[in-house]
């Protein structure tokens, strides 16, 4: 497709199971991210890639949230013994230029309820 | 640090009148400022970026905002607003790789 695909688009889990979301970037886009929308709130960085350089993982909440990306293209955000305050909305996005001045291309998000 | 800050929850306007959404920033360098809109069970979708220049820059859907450095704001304005144009806005700003999106203006525009 042409833009960013996510999925699932929903998923209801229990408290204490493991969850993995998928992020399928642009064709070609090497910076991809992962932010956190929660009700109310605004975007909460969690995760960037460039390229095979090392990820900023400066946003991850704890040591519950992992992510990586394979051959620098699909990115799958782990999270490890979900809790409830782990309820959100997870927006992967991808953008073309290394530089700062590109604009980010957003999937639709993967809406995570933990009961 | 690079932060955002949108002050207003919620904006209403009348169709066909003008509006604005706030938005002031503050960081240590030049900074790359972006609007974002984000219609309900949407990802956000780009609306118009300042990097250099014009201070006035248009964007889509006859969206333009207006770089002031000296008041640090970056507020979106459009001439005469549609009820298609409600939805969530985020201003976001980039001094690093990695921008900072502010909490969201929700845009109500009634008929």
């Amino acid at each position: 497709g042409a833009g960013v695909s996510q999925s699932p688009s929903n998923k209801v889990t229990e408290k204490g199971k493991d969850v993995e979301l998928r992020c399928d970037p642009i064709s070609g886009h090497t910076a991809l991210y992962w932010y956190r929308q929660s009700l109310g709130q605004g975007l909460e960085f969690l995760i960037y890639f460039q390229g095979n350089s090392a990820p900023d993982k400066s946003g991850l909440p704890s040591d519950r949230f992992s992510a990586e990306r394979t051959g620098g293209s699909v990115s799958t955000l782990t999270i490890q013994r979900t809790q409830q305050e782990d309820s959100a909305v997870y927006l992967c996005a991808s953008s073309l230029a290394q530089g700062m001045a590109g604009e980010l291309f957003f999937g639709e998000g993967s809406r995570l309820t933990v009961l | 640090a690079q932060s955002v800050a949108q002050p207003e929850d919620q904006v209403n306007v009348a169709e066909g009148n003008p509006l604005t959404v706030k938005c002031t920033y503050s960081v240590s360098g030049n900074p790359y400022l972006f609007w974002y809109v984000q219609y309900p069970n949407r990802g956000l979708q780009f609306l118009l970026k300042y990097i250099t220049g014009d201070n006035l820059v248009k964007g889509s859907y006859g969206f333009e905002a207006e770089f002031n450095k000296s008041q640090t704001s970056f507020h979106l304005k459009k001439p005469s607003a549609l009820v298609s144009d409600s939805a969530l806005y985020f201003c976001a700003v980039k001094e690093s790789y990695i921008p900072t999106f502010g909490r969201g203006t929700s845009l109500i525009v009634h008929p």
